[in-house]
């Protein structure tokens, strides 16, 4: 089974800074899928950016970017220039492009709470 | 824009009542989820469908069952609430395929005491 593993519980940056939250994963995949999800508090959790497996270009959207290792299995979220409506938990979480009607949708890591400082 | 609504943000049950979510999506998705969010333990998924009438076990099925008697509409059903099923709730809903990106709702926090 596929699991995703975000090693920091808790981060903080400086407003205007950039911060860099990691996530790897464990795949015998080579087709797959990769998400950032944002959860600000008491708010619906959305999406950030998506990653294509077979793309070897980094997904970019605004001021968020990913580092996409593959080989390294490891999928990182870069928020650049960061604002205080930053401040929520990250989730990371992969889906497998296989169809399978049985196949697990998607698999969430536990979190980053990111912390943003005036 | 996709709005994906849920009956109840805060909910408090005692133990053994049967509990009803409800979850509506207004985009015509053929997917729709059910996750609980606990702390330290991220998003769990208890159930999906990927059409009206069907429905998918995920990790966390036990104590737990759904129904989706119309595409908009899924409901999470607790035959008997117990305390650890105290919980955030969230529901989701997705285009096909299964890849496709995931719109939540705004959850459901469910307290049972």
């Amino acid at each position: 089974a596929q699991t995703v593993t975000q090693s920091q519980p808790e981060m903080s940056v400086q407003e205007a800074e950039t911060v860099t939250l990691s996530c790897t994963y464990d795949t015998s995949e080579s087709d797959y899928y990769l998400f950032w999800y944002k959860q600000p508090p008491s708010r619906q959790m959305i999406l950030v950016i998506r990653q294509e497996a077979y793309k070897q270009q980094n997904a970019t959207e605004n001021r968020f970017s990913v580092n996409f290792q593959k080989a390294a299995k490891s999928f990182s979220l870069k928020i650049s220039d960061s604002q205080l409506g930053d401040a929520a938990m990250y989730f990371c979480a992969y889906r497998s492009a296989r169809h399978d009607p049985g196949n697990t949708p998607l698999v969430f890591g536990k979190g980053t709470r990111l912390s943003v400082i005036a | 824009d996709v709005k994906v609504t849920q009956s109840s943000r805060y909910l408090v049950k005692r133990t053994g009542e049967k509990v009803f979510l409800e979850c509506v999506q207004d985009m015509d998705h053929e997917n729709m989820f059910w996750y609980r969010q606990d702390p330290g333990l991220g998003l769990r998924l208890i159930y999906f469908s990927y059409d009206v009438k069907m429905k998918e076990k995920g990790d966390i099925p036990e104590g737990y069952s759904v129904s989706r008697e119309k595409k908009e509409r899924f409901s999470l059903i607790l035959e008997s609430a117990s305390t650890n099923q105290t919980s955030m709730y969230l529901c989701a809903s997705s285009f096909r395929p299964l890849t496709d990106t995931q719109y939540f709702g705004p959850g459901t926090r469910l307290t049972v005491l």
